[in-house]
């Protein structure tokens, strides 16, 4: 079963630069069908998709945060990584690290970690 | 604005039916069978209730079914039980360009 972790500063000055690590268990973060997710929430509101990773390396990016978004993976500590730059107060979320499942013929997230609070804040 | 609309809200009593709508375009939900549905209840992590647009997970009771009619994806529960009432999104893929776009949510309500 996989399990996922989240973990970070919970608060983050406006214009610096947040930064997340989710780590994996109960498979390697280098299988095959398996992406790497971040999906974060605000407070009241709705999921919002921010990016994935594959273990190739090959990422993808919500185009709304494409130019401040970087997802990184690190195969040695089984981890992937989330980094969002020159965050704003509308940055403040609860963030969840993820993973998708997917195959030729189904593709769905399958595990979720606890999420993880990130207030912009001075 | 999210990619995905669903109604804000719906409602239902015990044992009754209900269903939630998800519509999207052509480019996500209408082009794809990979539409799931998530239920979240207050500070809770969201659970896959829904995957490929009808397959239900192990151990998510068979009250809850989806279906797909062109660009509208729809999550119907049945025999409505008191622990349903929770936050419901739906999730589609999107392409290669987007990826994945989730639906506002709607908040179910047993009365």
């Amino acid at each position: 079963q996989v399990q996922l972790q989240e973990s970070g500063p919970g608060l983050v000055k406006p214009s610096q630069t947040l930064s997340l690590t989710c780590t994996v268990s109960g498979v390697s973060i280098s299988s095959d069908s398996y992406y790497w997710s971040w999906i974060r929430q605000p407070a009241g509101k709705g999921l919002e998709w921010i990016g994935r990773i594959y273990n190739s390396g090959s990422t993808n990016y919500i185009p709304s945060l494409k130019s401040r978004v970087t997802i990184s993976v690190d195969t040695s500590k089984n981890q992937f990584s989330l980094k969002l730059s020159s965050v704003t107060a509308a940055d403040t979320a609860v963030y969840y690290c993820a993973t998708l499942y997917c195959t030729r013929t189904s593709c769905y997230i399958r595990s979720w970690g606890q999420g993880t609070l990130v207030t912009v804040s001075s | 604005q999210s990619a995905l609309t669903q109604p804000r809200s719906v409602s239902g009593s015990p044992g009754q039916s209900v269903t939630i709508s998800c519509a999207g375009t052509s480019s996500d939900v209408g082009g794809y069978n990979f539409v799931s549905w998530y239920q979240q209840h207050p500070g809770k992590v969201p659970k896959l209730m829904i995957y490929d647009v009808t397959k239900r997970p192990s151990g998510v009771p068979d009250r809850f079914s989806g279906s797909k009619s062109g660009n509208t994806a729809s999550l119907t529960i049945s025999g409505l039980q008191a622990e349903d009432e929770a936050d419901y999104y739906c999730c589609s893929y999107a392409g290669s360009n987007t990826n994945w776009v989730f639906g506002g949510g709607t908040k179910l309500t047993v009365l």
